[in-house]
């Protein structure tokens, strides 16, 4: 089974700074997808990005990029230029690649993130 | 375009009732997928639909099951409710051709005591 761990229960950052967080996943699969999500207070998970296993490249979207290493199955988060907006539960989430079936994602248990003013 | 809505926001039940739970998926959208969250924990995969069937399912016994209807809204059902069911039950729709990506649109999810 496929298992996703988050290290870092609470992580706090300034404003404008720039804050890593942690995740590692172990799988025996070689195709795969990681994605880290964000809910806010409101509850509603958000989709911040995503990574297919089999692209070397970090995936990148604005002030949000990955620091994905197969090899030693981690997959971090980097927040640039922290923003008040982004304080909320951060998840890290891998779905393993099944064509026509449908296996869920598997989440981590979070990591609350905390933007200091 | 409206969002994935979630009925209701909160609700108590006593340990033994059965309890359903409501979804509108996003316009377009014709899957559908639950998930359990505990307090202090990420969500879990309880199934999913597609055209009205059960194509996916974590590990979560019997008595949680579901439905899809044509409109693509759904339905997640909890017969003899446990004290361990209390959570927070986030539905979330796609594309199946985008479920992989994970592309999920979440509700915002109900609220389920158990006491």
């Amino acid at each position: 089974a496929q298992t996703v761990t988050q290290s870092q229960p609470e992580m706090s950052v300034q404003e404008a700074e720039t804050v890593t967080l942690s995740c590692t996943y172990d799988t025996s699969e070689s195709d795969y997808y990681l994605f880290w999500y964000k809910q806010p207070p409101s509850r509603q998970m958000i989709l911040v990005i995503r990574q297919e296993a089999y692209k070397q490249q970090n995936a990148t979207e604005n002030r949000f990029s990955v620091n994905f290493q197969k090899a030693a199955k981690s997959f971090s988060l980097k927040i640039s230029d922290s923003q008040l907006g982004d304080a909320a539960m951060y998840f890290c989430a891998y779905r393993r690649y099944s064509g026509g079936g449908a296996d869920g994602l598997t989440f981590g248990k979070g990591t609350h993130l905390i933007i200091q003013p | 375009e409206t969002g994935v809505t979630q009925s209701p926001t909160h609700l108590i039940k006593t340990r033994g009732q059965q309890v359903t739970l409501r979804c509108s998926s996003q316009s377009g959208h014709n899957t559908v997928s639950w998930y359990q969250q505990a307090l202090g924990q990420g969500p879990q995969f309880i199934f999913q639909y597609y055209r009205e069937e059960e194509n996916g399912r974590g590990n979560f016994p019997p008595r949680f099951s579901g439905l899809q209807f044509p409109n693509y809204s759904s339905e997640l059902n909890v017969n003899a409710l446990e004290l361990d069911d209390s959570a927070l039950y986030l539905c979330a729709s796609s594309l199946l051709i985008n479920t992989n990506t994970g592309e999920l649109f979440f509700g915002e999810g109900s609220r389920l005591t158990v006491l």
